[in-house]
Formats: C-alpha cells, sequence, structure tokens
C-alpha cells in the first residue's frame, strides 16, 4: 500500500471562503483521485486529478467549485471554493496501485462550513 | 450507470458471532471489485477481488466473488468488538472515460456487542 497524508486533517469554514486540501505521496502514482463523502452517505469520485493536464469531473461536479492541481506524480491539491454548508463533507483522495486494480486512501479531511 | 448495492444496511451482533456481508453491482466494465472498512474517516483496505471463486482471507475476514451473478459477500467470524465500522464495498471501472472510477455501495454498520 502507499503512505498518503492530507493536510489539514479538518477544518471549519465561513460560508463564501475557500479552503485548499493537499495530498502527498510517499512514491509516484499514476492515477489520483478525489472524493467527497457527505454526512451519513457513501463515497462519491469528483474527479480524476492528471498530472500535466487538466482534472477530469464526475457528473455533478465542475472545475469552478472544486479546482484540482496535480503539478506532480506525488502531489495534489483540491480546493473548495465559494463553500456553503452543503460543502460540509469528508475529502479524501485516493491513488491506484496494483496495476490498477485497487486504491488506498488518505487519512481525510473532515469540512466544516457555517 | 453503474451500480452497488449492498446488505443488510446495519447489523448489530454480539462477540463471538459470524456475520455475512452481501454486495451485489452493476458495472459496464468491470476491473475488480474493493471491500473497505472504515471507523472514522478513511476507508481502509481490506480485499481486491477480480477472479470468481477464489476466496481472500485475511485473519477472520474472508470474501469471495461470483462474476457470473454479480456479487460479493465479506465474511468475518468470531468477531469482535474491534471490527465495529462501516464496511464498504466498491466496483473498479476499467473502461474509457470511468477508467479507475469507484463506484462504492452504501455501506453496511456493524456493531459488535461485547
Amino acid at each position: 500500500s502507499a503512505v498518503i497524508s492530507q493536510k489539514p486533517s479538518r477544518d471549519i469554514c465561513q460560508r463564501g471562503t475557500s479552503l485548499t486540501i493537499q495530498c502527498q505521496v510517499d512514491s509516484q502514482v499514476t492515477m489520483m483521485f478525489w472524493y467527497r463523502q457527505q454526512p451519513g452517505q457513501s463515497l462519491t469520485l469528483i474527479a480524476t486529478a492528471n498530472q500535466g493536464s487538466e482534472a477530469t469531473y464526475e457528473s455533478g461536479f465542475v472545475i469552478d467549485k472544486f479546482p484540482i492541481s496535480r503539478p506532480n506524480l506525488t502531489f495534489s491539491t483540491l480546493t473548495v471554493s465559494n463553500m456553503s454548508p452543503e460543502d460540509s463533507s469528508i475529502y479524501l483522495c485516493s491513488v491506484g496501485r496494483g496495476g490498477g486494480n485497487e486504491q488506498f486512501f488518505g487519512p481525510g479531511t473532515r469540512l466544516t462550513v457555517l | 450507470e453503474d451500480k452497488v448495492v449492498q446488505s443488510p444496511l446495519s447489523l448489530v451482533v454480539h462477540e463471538g458471532d459470524t456475520v455475512t456481508l452481501n454486495c451485489s453491482y452493476e458495472v459496464t466494465n468491470f476491473r475488480s471489485l474493493l471491500w473497505y472498512k472504515q471507523e472514522k474517516k478513511a476507508p481502509t483496505f481490506l480485499f481486491m477481488l477480480t477472479s470468481s471463486g477464489i476466496e481472500k482471507k485475511s485473519g477472520r475476514l474472508s470474501s469471495i466473488l461470483d462474476k457470473k451473478e454479480l456479487f460479493s459477500i465479506l465474511n468475518i467470524t468470531a468477531t469482535q468488538t474491534g471490527d465495529s465500522a462501516v464496511y464498504l464495498c466498491a466496483v473498479l471501472n476499467a473502461g474509457g472515460t470511468s477508467y479507475g472510477k469507484l463506484t462504492f455501495g452504501q455501506g453496511t454498520i456493524l456493531t459488535v456487542h461485547p
């Protein structure tokens, strides 16, 4: 498995502000992903973070709201922009391993928007 | 659209009991089925299954996949209070723009009482 770290671990933010979440992996990986888990719900894929090109967003998620950077093969950021209370969730990054058959998750960021 | 359904949604047992968690799926391009344990924020990887009929085991946990009937089960024998968690089943997509996308089930909340 990969060693994945995320910062911050948690945050409480005011509506209308933005928060950038960082994901760092201990070795180079081709595939990195960002997921959201709303309270009481399962995980939903936001986007695939592509190195050297724009992220690929899932239906219902847009770049203006969730801009993603992937400057190299070990690091990515997700920004939650112009936050509202509905953005209160756990945000998780994951990486693909095992020839792409497995995914491992970072520790997550618990975001509360007031 | 890919779909994963888990049952039961919640389960309460006593220590020492054996439990079976179910996962059925529909996916356009199946790559693998993954089981995770989620206690706080981050899902912890348990098993990856790609082939039918081959049981994966790790201590008291085991899992098997049936690709013909499109389901998987996760067994936990001699349950302990530390097994209390949400168990997530997810299917990894192999095709096209959904390559690497994980679709999650709703999860099964397992509570083990002393």
